[in-house]
């Protein structure tokens, strides 16, 4: 099955520097890879995610890079403020279409200082 | 606005009662629910991926017979934690997607409290 590391497990940065958040994946099938914020006590909620179709995505401060040959993807949170402190998670699920299982990352606990 | 909601948002219970969450998707029918489970700063977990009017796929590990799952509806899966002990307790969190999608939402989550 589907294993995905993702690193660090923790990470703080100064407000206004950028946060970069690594994951690697196993299974060459997989072809959607969303990233999820969760804040304490609440439920993850999609941040942007990106399709094996695609090298990179952008939203606003958030960018995530896609690299199929060696099975790794990358969030990048630019211009970080406090309210962007938070665990995040990368996922990766190999087929297409809203019912299948996702693989999850460990997790990242960002923490923007101000 | 919210896609998902969860009922209740935590709950406290004695041990050996059973517990009902309850997961509405509110925008679309979602044919597909899944459930997680997250302990303290660890990562999400699957349970069990339901399919509307058909019998839940409980992960390896997973007893089916003590976490029931029902997918009534396009709109609705609930999850009963039966018999709970101290040990049941833990974030539950629900996910829906729609059959044409990969976009998958998370509900807000339960937190449950076996005492």
């Amino acid at each position: 099955g589907e294993n995905v590391e993702q690193h660090p497990s923790t990470l703080s940065v100064q407000e206004g520097d950028s946060a970069v958040i690594k994951c690697t994946y196993s299974d060459s099938a997989s072809n959607y890879f969303p990233w999820y914020k969760q804040e304490l006590g609440k439920g993850p909620q999609l941040i942007i995610d990106i399709r094996s179709n695609v090298g990179e995505k952008k939203d606003q401060r958030i960018a995530v890079t896609l690299n199929k040959t060696a099975k790794h993807f990358s969030l990048h949170i630019t211009e970080t403020q406090p309210e962007d402190s938070a665990v995040y998670f990368c996922a990766a699920s190999p087929l297409t279409g809203g019912g299948n299982k996702l693989t999850f990352g460990t997790g990242t606990q960002l923490k923007v200082e101000l | 606005g919210a896609v998902v909601s969860q009922h209740p948002s935590r709950v406290i219970c004695k041990s050996g009662t059973s517990v009902k969450i309850e997961c509405r998707s509110l925008d679309f029918q979602a044919t597909t629910m899944f459930w997680y489970r997250q302990f303290p700063k660890q990562s999400l977990m699957l349970m069990a991926t339901s399919n509307e009017g058909s019998k839940a796929t409980y992960e390896q590990g997973v007893e089916k017979d003590k976490f029931l799952i029902n997918h009534a509806s396009l709109t609705l899966s609930t999850l009963t934690v039966t018999s709970a002990h101290p040990e049941d307790s833990s974030f539950y969190i629900c996910k829906v997607s729609s059959g044409g999608s990969d976009t998958q939402y998370f509900g807000p989550g339960t937190r449950l409290t076996v005492l």
